[in-house]
């Protein structure tokens, strides 16, 4: 069975760089793509970016400039750094699996986040 | 447009039926998929490519998709049922992942 495990700092102060780490743990680590969602106190969920084995990266535009997603096929984990965070970046983070979305036969699909990490909450406080 | 509505809650009676509905241009290209969210706990896939459920999920789990528009359907809701769901789509440019609002389902 599949399992994602997730670990790093969970306090911060402002203008620091969040960094967390996912490791996988059985299952192919080639056949899907690896994100980070992220889940802000009382608010939704929003995606962060995705990376694949290959080292090939997406990230939401809205946070491209401060983020970097890393992939180390060795270990078989896959790596979030956020960086100047502000009390804004205070949320659940999540790292997890998907089945990427793609289009075929005149459909497309979306991804499909399968399993997930145990999620970290970090806070960003002075 | 790169945004997905939901209506921010929904109540059900239990053992009724139930639609939590998903709205955004995306949806006209993209199937959705479905996310429960519990308190305290990681979201889990509850539906994907417009009517695929996930082992273990179970079958009173459908959906469906009409325009621009995606809908899960809970018949015969239970009390382990209340929770947040969540819709996910690429956006059209299939660059992104949006997330709907969420709609808090609640089971009296």
């Amino acid at each position: 069975q599949v399992q994602l495990q997730q670990w790093g700092a969970g306090l911060l102060k402002p203008s620091e760089t969040l960094s967390l780490t996912c490791g996988v743990y059985g299952g192919s680590f080639s056949d899907y793509y690896w994100n980070w969602i992220r889940q802000p106190p009382g608010k939704g969920l929003e995606w962060i970016g995705e990376i694949n084995h290959s080292g090939s990266t997406k990230y939401n535009p809205s946070l491209k400039s401060r983020v970097t997603i890393s992939v180390d096929t060795s270990k078989i984990q896959f790596s979030l750094k956020l960086r100047s965070v502000t009390a804004t970046d205070t949320a659940v983070y999540y790292c997890a699996r998907a089945r990427r979305g793609y289009c075929s036969g005149g459909f497309c699909y979306s991804d499909a986040f399968a399993i997930w990490g145990q999620g970290t909450m970090v806070a960003v406080s002075s | 447009s790169s945004e997905l509505t939901q209506e921010p809650a929904v109540s059900v009676a239990l053992g009724q039926t139930v639609r939590i509905t998903c709205q955004g241009d995306s949806l006209r290209s993209y199937y959705a998929s479905w996310y429960q969210r519990k308190p305290g706990q990681a979201p889990v896939l509850v539906m994907y490519d417009k009517n695929t459920r996930p082992s273990g999920i179970p079958d009173r789990f459908s959906g469906s998709s009409s325009r621009d528009t995606a809908s899960l359907t809970i018949t015969g809701a239970q009390a382990e049922d209340e929770a947040d769901y969540y819709c996910s789509s690429r956006d059209s440019s299939g660059d992104r992942v949006l997330f709907g609002g969420g709609t808090k389902l609640t089971v009296l």
